[in-house]
């Protein structure tokens, strides 16, 4: 089945500094999505992003299709952004699957 | 609108006992779907359903049961808790598939079994 690999697997930025998640898919897709898990473990929409990039304040993502990645950046960092970033990629094989990756965890210090 | 809303918040089980957990949407989604997330790791989907009447397994439905009555509510049951169970469960909905659609989530039901 398909693979979906996520890095680094942890992450420590200072306040202010910017970075970049990457994901990983080993087979093509029709969708690729981003959350946010909040410390409180609640699961958060970033984007869904297929191919090409999107901006969302802060937060952009990018998706090369034809080379099976995508890139979620994360420019000025707040403590809010602390937490679990997932990509996850839909796809059937027979019925329907959702597979996540493992998740990067990202802590922001004050 | 409320979103995706389940019940309980936490559970503690014993082994062999059985349980429902309950999720309701009310965006008039078509697609809802079980996820179970153990500590540490990422979400794997346990089921889904496409409609109400429809439901399909995920990649770890062995232990679990569901039934979709209603658009509206996607019940998961278990039967026979077992300590393998004791995960964080998620349910999520979308308008059409998460195939082409984005999901939204509820905010989870911690089980924990004895």
């Amino acid at each position: 089945g398909i693979q979906v690999e996520q890095s680094p697997p942890d992450l420590i930025l200072q306040e202010g500094a910017n970075s970049t998640l990457r994901c990983n898919f080993s087979d093509s897709v029709n969708n690729l999505q981003w959350f946010h898990q909040n410390p409180w473990g609640q699961l958060i929409n970033l984007f869904y992003i297929p191919s090409g990039t999107k901006q969302n304040g802060r937060l952009s993502a990018t998706t090369v299709a034809t080379e099976r990645y995508s890139l979620l950046y994360i420019s000025s960092s707040q403590t809010t952004d602390s937490g679990v970033y997932f990509c996850a990629v839909p796809f059937r094989t027979g019925g329907f699957k959702t597979i996540f990756g493992a998740g990067t965890r990202l802590f922001v210090k004050a | 609108n409320a979103g995706v809303t389940q019940t309980p918040k936490f559970r503690i089980l014993k082994i062999g006992q059985s349980m429902t957990l309950q999720c309701a949407q009310d965006m008039n989604h078509n697609y809802m779907y079980w996820y179970r997330q153990d500590p540490g790791m990422g979400l794997k989907l346990i089921y889904y359903s496409v409609g109400a009447g429809i439901t399909d397994k995920g990649e770890v439905p062995n232990g679990y049961n569901v039934s979709r009555s209603t658009t509206e509510d996607f019940p998961l049951r278990l039967e026979l808790a077992a300590p393998s169970q004791t995960s964080v469960y998620f349910c999520a909905s979308s308008p059409r598939g998460g195939y082409t659609d984005t999901q939204y989530f509820g905010p989870g039901t911690r089980l924990t079994v004895l």
